[in-house]
């Protein structure tokens, strides 16, 4: 199976700064990526998919990048509601597998 | 506006069984694979399981397989998952999820049902 490793674990970052999330695949996954953000209590929603794609609705200030193995999330200028544990997941082979998430905190 | 809302969700004790169910409504339910996904109380996600939009094909994790099945009545809009010989490890927070597109991602959620297997 496809391990997705994430990092930093955890990100604290002020509002208007940049944040940069990293998804490294153990083997390649071609752009077969997908990022979601979930808040607390709430269900995870897609951000991200085909690595660079934005869901319906999802604000420009989320991009995503890479190919292959090394994937990267980045929220342009964060906003106190970017709050949340962002994880990312493969579909290009089975099982579809997630990474561990990486948790943005807001200061 | 897409719902998908879980129920069945209870405590069980191991080697018992349970089945989940996800009433879905907003969009053609019959358009569409859906997916369980699992997340553990620690906060890791773990897919689980994938159907057809016909029913047809199914596709499972290793680690459910041959203990859980999952199946749909697009007659009901519904989704279920029938969980056989319960570990403590199948302890999660269980969601129904719509297929985005060909067995992709996850574009739409429930909110989850939470399973625990305890004595």
């Amino acid at each position: 199976e496809i391990v997705l490793t994430q990092s930093p674990a955890t990100l604290s970052l002020s509002p208007g700064e940049r944040a940069t999330l990293s998804c490294r695949a153990s083997e390649s996954v071609s752009s077969h990526l997908a990022w979601y953000q979930q808040k607390t209590g709430q269900a995870p929603r897609l951000l991200i998919h085909g690595a660079s794609d934005r869901a319906t609705g999802i604000p420009a200030r989320f991009s995503g990048s890479g190919s292959g193995t090394d994937f990267t999330l980045t929220i342009s200028s964060l906003e106190p509601e970017d709050s949340a544990i962002y994880y990312c997941q493969q579909r290009y082979n089975w099982p579809l597998t997630f990474g561990g998430g990486t948790k943005v905190e807001i200061k | 506006e897409v719902q998908l809302v879980e129920s069945g969700g209870v405590v069980v004790q191991p080697g018992g069984s349970l089945r989940l169910s996800c009433a879905a409504s907003g969009f053609t339910f019959e358009d569409y694979a859906m997916h369980w996904v699992r997340q553990f109380p620690g906060k890791g996600l773990e897919w689980v399981s994938l159907v057809s939009w016909d029913g047809y094909s199914t596709y499972y994790a290793d680690s459910v397989k041959g203990r859980f099945s999952i199946s749909r009545d697009n007659r009901k809009n519904s989704l279920y998952l029938q969980m056989n010989n319960l570990k403590t490890e199948d302890t999660a927070l269980y969601y129904c999820a719509r297929d985005r597109d060909n067995f992709d991602y996850f574009d739409q959620w429930g909110q989850g049902t939470l399973v625990t297997v305890s004595s």
